[in-house]
């Protein structure tokens, strides 16, 4: 089945500054890639995803990035606000479309104001 | 529209007594999931449903555990003869179709004591 590994497991960044995401997943076949936001005793929110037949997508101070060659994705956050605080996660799905989704294990982000 | 509706939001179980979690998708959305999440931890997959029918129940242990979703009503996850092992935050989603990004309930806390 499909694993998805995520890096880092914390990550503190200062306002304003950039902040970066990484995860790797095994199953080439995997096709959709989104991103979710928890923030604490929350649900998961998406926030945007991408299908393998693109290489980035943006939407505003989000973007996520796709190498399928490496088998890795990475989800880039600017002009980071105090808001942005959370645990992110990544997942990948190898079905056809998003019935079975495998998570990563998270990313916890603070913005240090 | 109300978005994904889940209830209880918390459950306190004894060990051995019977666990029901309720989901109603977003009006429109005929494709459910059912995640787990144990505190620290990643999404887990544990079933996909449609109306009436089941489509994948691989993460769903074989034992105790069964979901149903059917023509008239909510979704529902029963948990038999719940042990402390069970104590996780149980989220539901819901999506239109099998392309389209899913929407998270706020998720049922249960708690077995």
């Amino acid at each position: 089945g499909e694993n998805v590994e995520q890096h880092p497991s914390t990550l503190s960044v200062q306002e304003g500054d950039s902040a970066v995401i990484k995860c790797t997943y095994s199953d080439s076949a995997s096709n959709y890639f989104p991103w979710y936001k928890q923030e604490l005793g929350k649900r998961p929110q998406l926030i945007i995803d991408i299908r393998s037949n693109v290489g980035e997508k943006k939407d505003q101070r989000i973007a996520v990035t796709l190498n399928k060659t490496a088998k890795h994705f990475s989800l880039h956050i600017t002009e980071t606000q105090p808001e942005d605080s959370a645990v992110y996660f990544c997942a990948a799905s190898s079905d056809f479309g998003n019935e079975k989704l495998t998570f990563g294990t998270g990313t916890r982000l603070t913005i240090i104001p | 529209n109300a978005g994904v509706m889940q209830n209880p939001r918390h459950l306190v179980r004894r060990r051995g007594q019977e666990a029901r979690l309720r989901c109603s998708p977003m009006k429109g959305h005929s494709h459910v999931y059912w995640y787990r999440q144990l505190p620290e931890e990643g999404l887990k997959f544990m079933v996909y449903l449609q109306k009436e029918n089941i489509i994948d129940e691989s993460g769903m242990p074989k034992e105790r555990f069964s979901a149903e979703f059917p023509k008239e009503g909510p979704s529902i996850l029963r948990i038999q003869q719940v042990v402390r092992g069970d104590s996780a935050a149980y989220f539901c989603a819901s999506s239109p179709n099998r392309d389209t990004g899913y929407t998270f309930g706020s998720g049922t806390r249960l708690t077995v004591v």
